[in-house]
């Protein structure tokens, strides 16, 4: 059974601040790493999906880095907004269009 | 990429009913995936549901707890039946952005308080 961990669980931090969160995952049967956005009364919003070791890629202030090999993404989101108060969540893919999710990061941006 | 239309987008029901959730895409899709989240956990997969066939069930859950029904590539339903106070939930429809290399898009979601 896969066992998808992130963390931190919460946080706080202030507009402008630039920040990060892990995703952690079990590195046998790997094919895919998720990062989705979810916003409150919103539908989850894909915002990445990685598939090679070492893949790094953006999306405006948002980055991602990805490690198959030690099972660990990192999400960066750079000059934080209150817009991005959200709750980012990763999934572990299998390769059988069954996605396995971590708990979340739930993100506060204060002006 | 496709967009979910999904209702109701909340409700409170009485223990012992059943509730049916509706998904309806905008463009023809050969699977949906019905995936819960209950509070304090992560979203977990329910079944996947292919037109013309049995939906597949995860470990953990059953058809006569949540049948679903796929009539046709645009639309699936999924029933919670014989509610308890451990079905509030968040209740979210699934589908394939073109290919799994995309993502997944979601429906915006049902928010279920069982009483």
């Amino acid at each position: 059974i896969l066992n998808v961990e992130q963390s931190p669980q919460s946080l706080h931090v202030q507009e402008g601040d630039s920040t990060n969160f892990t995703c952690s995952f079990p590195s046998s049967n790997f094919y895919a790493l998720h990062w989705y956005r979810w916003e409150t009364a919103k539908s989850p919003e894909a915002l990445f999906v990685m598939t090679l070791n070492g893949d790094e890629k953006k999306k405006g202030r948002i980055s991602a880095t990805l490690n198959t090999k030690e099972g660990y993404s990192y999400l960066y989101i750079k000059g934080s907004q209150p817009e991005d108060s959200a709750t980012y969540l990763c999934a572990s893919d299998t390769g059988f269009q069954k996605l396995v999710f971590g708990t979340g990061t739930r993100l506060l941006v204060s002006p | 990429s496709a967009v979910i239309s999904q209702k109701p987008s909340r409700d409170i029901c009485q223990r012992g009913t059943s509730l049916t959730i509706q998904c309806q895409v905008d463009s023809q899709v050969t699977m949906m995936f019905w995936y819960r989240q209950q509070p304090g956990q992560s979203l977990t997969l329910i079944a996947t549901a292919n037109q013309g066939s049995e939906a597949t069930y995860e470990s953990g859950f059953v058809i006569d707890k949540f049948p679903i029904s796929r009539p046709n590539l645009t639309f699936s339903t999924l029933t919670v039946s014989n509610m308890s106070p451990e079905d509030s939930s968040i209740y979210l429809c699934s589908v394939e952005l073109g290919s799994a290399n995309y993502g997944y898009t979601f429906g915006s979601g049902t928010r279920l308080t069982v009483v």
